[in-house]
């Protein structure tokens, strides 16, 4: 258990579904991140947040939109996606200290197997 | 923000072996991280080592870092079936992005 919960676990839906993920870290951090991993494929940072502000937006397409209420939770709502959008969303938070020289240790998530009919 | 690229993309082992997987990098960094990813899961942080340090021991684990060849190594001493696990280096130049590689997929055979 790392600190970091995300909901739902799996996810399928059909291409004109709208849906969300959930991501609450109970760390007091105050950094979060959206990842998506495919299939053989690195890791793709998606969006950051830090301070409830979006500092990241790696060129996602639109139909992924991030929502960061709080410092503690994260969303990512999902509309009109493609089959290509089948993956492993995971979150993340960290701790970045003002000052400090790097990012620190992240945190993930479990994931959300998500998959697109 | 960099990527760390992993080698070897695989590797498999008897249990009881070291397992050794490096990592490279481009430019100069403040500090390298190794994660573990077990198959469909979230990534779990290993070891953080800063640009000026050396080595860093957890456990079984040792990381080396050599800032002159922008390289490290990760070191799992006495494997076990439970390492079985996909694993990244992360190295980080400041900011908030974390680039990873595609890490080494190691393979423990009990």
């Amino acid at each position: 258990e790392t600190g970091v919960t995300q909901t739902p676990r799996h996810l399928v839906m059909g291409m004109t579904n709208k849906k969300s993920l959930k991501c609450e870290q109970h760390l007091g951090h105050n950094a979060m991140y959206w990842y998506k991993q495919s299939a053989k494929k690195p890791l793709e940072l998606m969006f950051v947040y830090n301070f409830k502000e979006q500092t990241e937006n790696n060129s996602v397409p639109s139909r992924f939109s991030p929502e960061c209420p709080n410092s503690s939770h994260l969303f990512l709502h999902l509309h009109t996606l493609q089959p290509e959008d089948s993956a492993l969303y995971l979150c993340a938070s960290s701790q970045v200290v003002a000052g400090g020289l790097g990012q620190e240790t992240q945190y993930f998530g479990p994931g959300t197997r998500l998959l697109v009919l | 923000s960099q990527q760390g690229e992993e080698d070897p993309q695989a590797l498999s082992i008897q249990e009881g072996e070291n397992a050794t997987m490096n990592c490279s990098y481009k430019t100069s960094i403040n500090n390298l991280q190794w994660y573990r990813q077990n198959s469909g899961r979230g990534l779990v942080h290993l070891i953080l080592i800063r640009s000026n340090e050396r080595e860093k021991h957890s456990g079984r684990l040792r990381v080396t870092l050599d800032t002159s060849k922008k390289s490290s190594s990760l070191l799992i001493t006495a494997s076990r079936a439970a390492d079985t696990a996909s694993y990244f280096c992360a190295p980080n130049t400041g900011g908030f992005k974390t680039i990873f590689g595609a890490g080494t997929r190691l393979f423990v055979k009990a």
